[in-house]
């Protein structure tokens, strides 16, 4: 069965600096790739996706992330992060074939410092 | 409205009442899904509907009863819950089923059972 593993559980970055959220999974050929946004009192917002091709993926807000099939990752990154980043952010990844059904990490609450 | 809304956005109840959950999708999608979300744990799929057809139950308990009367409407019906149900319901839409269809979600509601 697929899996998705977000090893951070809270991330503090102060307010400018660079972000990095790591993601890997495991299945045995390249699923579907997605990160999501939760911000407070809110649902889930896709903030990008990988399906095939440029292994640099840009997304909304200043985010990307990039696949690398050797480490099964897919981690996301902004240069700069902006205090209305605080969120809760979420890994899911689905196989790439069929009605499969999206797998989510436990998510990564991001916390941004002045 | 536009996207995914959801009513109410907060309940209590005890465990001998019943309450229904609403979602409603103003995108034209035909795919709709329940997810449970709880503290800690990942997104739990608990049903999916397509065209108004249930394709999947996630081996939920039956004191969860989904409604699908069409595709823009989505219901939760709860009944007899116990307060390890507690959680934020989210609700879901996608175009169609498919692993590489976004899913546009609603801010959830909060469920607190006494």
């Amino acid at each position: 069965a697929q899996s998705v593993t977000q090893p951070d559980i809270h991330i503090t970055v102060s307010e400018g600096a660079s972000l990095e959220l790591r993601c890997n999974y495991s299945y045995g050929a390249t699923p579907y790739l997605f990160w999501y946004v939760q911000s407070p009192g809110q649902g889930l917002q896709l903030l990008l996706k990988y399906f095939s091709g440029d292994t640099l993926v840009q997304g909304i807000k200043g985010f990307e992330a990039e696949f690398k099939r050797s480490q099964s990752s897919f981690n996301l990154r902004k240069p700069s992060v902006h205090w209305s980043d605080a969120a809760e952010y979420f890994c899911a990844v689905v196989r790439n074939f069929g009605n499969e059904k999206l797998t989510f990490g436990t998510g990564t609450r991001l916390t941004i410092i002045p | 409205e536009t996207g995914v809304t959801q009513t109410p956005r907060h309940l209590v109840m005890g465990m001998t009442n019943k309450k229904s959950l609403k979602c409603e999708q103003h995108l034209g999608h035909n795919a709709m899904y329940w997810y449970k979300q709880s503290a800690k744990k990942p997104l739990e799929l608990m049903f999916v509907y397509n065209f108004k057809e249930q394709t999947e139950n996630n081996s939920v308990p039956s004191r969860f009863s989904p409604e699908c009367p069409n595709s823009s409407h989505l219901f939760l019906h709860l009944h007899t819950l116990q307060p390890e149900d507690s959680a934020l319901y989210l609700c879901a839409s996608s175009p169609s089923l498919g692993g590489s269809e976004t899913q546009y979600f609603g801010p959830g509601t909060r469920l607190l059972v006494l």
